[in-house]
This record gives structure tokens, sequence and C-alpha cells, in this order.
């Protein structure tokens, strides 16, 4: 079964714009992490924002920020203002059942690519 | 510094060579993890670290080995690879005194086999 689901595999938005990308999960662990990445066409995996399952207050970073709904099980990236530089593959990912000691599995949506217009 | 260096960027390699990718990390993190991204698709996790330990093989063939001498650097060894294998090679770290933490990746090693 899919962990995380992405629905959009490509969204425009223009610049100075907000946008909304979606993401749903499923896990029957209370604790789990819930993460979105940047990918630009150089590769690198950028951390953009992180959420726990107990924490109470939607996170944001900047300009992103996370809307969690965990009843629904998502747990969406709004970018506000966006600029061209936005423009990258964005993926939700999510881990759950850390035991102390033992690192646990970072599992990825499959993505989002987002690009900004003039 | 959240940094972390993978070496080399670009590595191109025959179906009998024998290479290694090298992944470093200076946040005192005591998790370290492989990934392998084909284009277009999200990463797959192939290997896991905790304290210098493997803790996790997502059944990876034989021909990948990794490697953490230290806690500060993972390798991943290379050999009798597959035109198939040709992918972007991504490794990350992460805390594990922290539930659930994020996960830092480097820029990544390009592989081609040819």
């Amino acid at each position: 079964a899919q962990k995380i689901t992405q629905t959009q595999p490509g969204m425009f938005v223009q610049e100075k714009e907000a946008v909304t990308l979606d993401c749903t999960y499923d896990t029957s662990d209370q604790s789990y992490g819930l993460f979105w990445y940047k990918q630009p066409s150089s590769g690198e995996m950028i951390f953009l924002i992180y959420q726990g399952s107990y924490d109470e207050q939607n996170a944001t970073e900047g300009r992103y920020s996370l809307n969690f709904q965990k009843a629904r099980k998502s747990a969406n990236l709004v970018i506000s203002a966006s600029q061209l530089g936005d423009s990258a593959m964005y993926f939700c990912a999510m881990r759950e059942g850390s035991l102390t000691g033992t690192a646990s599995k970072l599992t990825f949506g499959t993505g989002t690519r987002l690009q900004v217009m003039l | 510094d959240t940094e972390v260096t993978q070496t080399p960027k670009h590595l191109v390699m025959g179906m009998t060579n024998k290479k290694s990718l090298k992944c470093e990390q200076h946040m005192g993190h005591r998790a370290m993890y492989w990934y392998k991204q084909k284009a277009k698709k999200p990463p797959e996790l192939m290997f896991v670290y905790s304290y210098e330990k493997l803790s996790i093989n997502e059944s990876v063939p034989s021909r990948f080995s990794p490697e953490c001498p230290n806690s500060s650097l993972l390798n991943l060894h290379l050999h009798a690879l597959q035109p198939e294998d040709s992918a972007l090679y991504l490794c990350a770290s992460s805390q594990l005194d922290r539930p659930n933490t994020e996960a830092f990746f480097g820029q990544g090693t390009r592989l081609t086999v040819v």
C-alpha cells in the first residue's frame, strides 16, 4: 500500500502567488514525522519543513508552511509569494516507528513538479 | 552546518570496474543512509547505518556493498554493475537521539554504467 500519496504530478503558479502542494499519508503508528523536500534539477534534496505527529501547531519556515490535518492524514505544503527559484520537484516524506538507537526509513511520495511563471 | 558531502559528483564506469562512492558529514549524526534515485522517480532506500552498524538492507544486490568506517564516513563499493544501475545515488544523515527526525542529504553522485 502506498504510504505517501502526492496526486499532483505537476503544478504551475504565477510569481508572487501562493501555491499548495498536496500530500496524504497512511500509517497506524501514533508517533511519526512528516517532511517536505525540494529537489532542483541539480539533484540535491533540500530539507524544507518538518511536522511531528504530536505537534499541535502547523509548522512554518519562512515562506513555507505545512497545513497538517491529522484526522484527514494530510500534510500539504503551502509556499507563499512564489519565486522563480522555487521551480523544482517537491517530495513529501514520512518517517514512522522510530525506535531509540535505530534509524527508521524515510519514505517518499512520487513528487510534484512545480513551475513558477513570470 | 548542515552539510553532507558526496564524492565524486559524476562517475562513469564499465560493467567490470570496481569503484566507490564516498559520503562525509560532520554534524555528529549517528544515522547514515544510501538512497538510489532513477530519473523522474522518488528516492528509494538502499541501506541504513545506525551507530556505524548496518541496521536496514532493502534487499539490495550484493554488487552494492556499503561500509561505515567511522561515524562521519559512509562508503558504497560498486562491483560488476549493470547499465540499469545507472542513477543518482544520494547519501543522507540524521540524528538518532530524537525520534522521527529529518535527514539531510548530499548533492548526490550521478552514476552511469556503460
